[in-house]
């Protein structure tokens, strides 16, 4: 079975550029989520779709972040513009529903330095 | 304000001897606690979970504890060994309704010496 993968693995910009991350969930997975891992801490949920619609977005940045899933299968997060402490690794992970008991898996992640 | 403490930012064991990983939440509604285990440059990955209704739980070489009076959990790895050199994170959430949202601590990297 193919896990969540993600795209790009890396990225440097410079502050104000954008920036688009990219995920394919596992297949069949309804729910999908996307964390930011700042170095040195734990992963915070940003954002979690429900098929194509948005379950819990109250910690992403909406001034500047957002993010789609289109057709409820693969989805992007965009960061315009950027600033230096968006730098971080960026989790893309799905799980098959929702609720305790349902883990979710999670791709290798984007890692984004903001210069 | 951090829900979810991992006050140990690193641990160092002997093969063969006890790891234990602990975790403590102040969020006396979370009921339901995962492990997950992140090696260099990969996503973390699911390790083993507890519910609030249970106290032990226990996959092979993995048992996590739970003691909900003291709203803390431990992870014990027993024999240790090298491959489980990883930082470890402690997950807690809420039930009810769709919202499964994980509330992660700040990890704990493991080194298991050979």
């Amino acid at each position: 079975e193919a896990g969540v993968a993600q795209s790009p693995r890396y990225k440097i910009i410079e502050k104000r550029q954008s920036v688009a991350f990219w995920c394919n969930p596992i297949s069949g997975h309804a729910t999908l989520y996307w964390y930011q891992q700042i170095l040195g801490q734990g992963p915070k949920l940003l954002i979690q779709f429900q098929n194509n619609g948005v379950v819990d977005d109250s910690q992403l940045p909406k001034d500047r972040f957002s993010a789609e899933r289109l057709k409820g299968v693969d989805s992007t997060l965009k960061i315009q513009p950027a600033k230096l402490e968006d730098s971080a690794v960026y989790l893309c992970a799905s799980s098959l529903g929702w609720g305790r008991g349902t883990e979710a898996f999670f791709g290798q992640g984007t890692r984004l330095t903001v210069v | 304000d951090q829900q979810v403490k991992q006050n140990s930012p690193s641990l160092s064991v002997q093969e063969g001897r006890i790891s234990i990983l602990n975790c403590d939440y102040t969020n006396s509604m979370f009921d339901y606690f995962l492990w997950y285990k992140k090696y260099p440059a990969e996503g973390p990955t699911f390790l083993i979970s507890i519910s609030s209704i249970k106290d032990k739980n226990e996959d092979g070489r993995f048992t996590v504890f739970l003691n909900k009076s003291a709203k803390h959990l431990s992870l014990h790895i027993v024999p240790s060994q090298p491959g489980d050199s990883a930082v470890y994170f402690c997950a807690a959430s809420l039930s009810g309704g769709s919202n499964y949202k994980l509330t992660f601590g700040k990890g704990t990297l493991l080194t298991v010496n050979p």
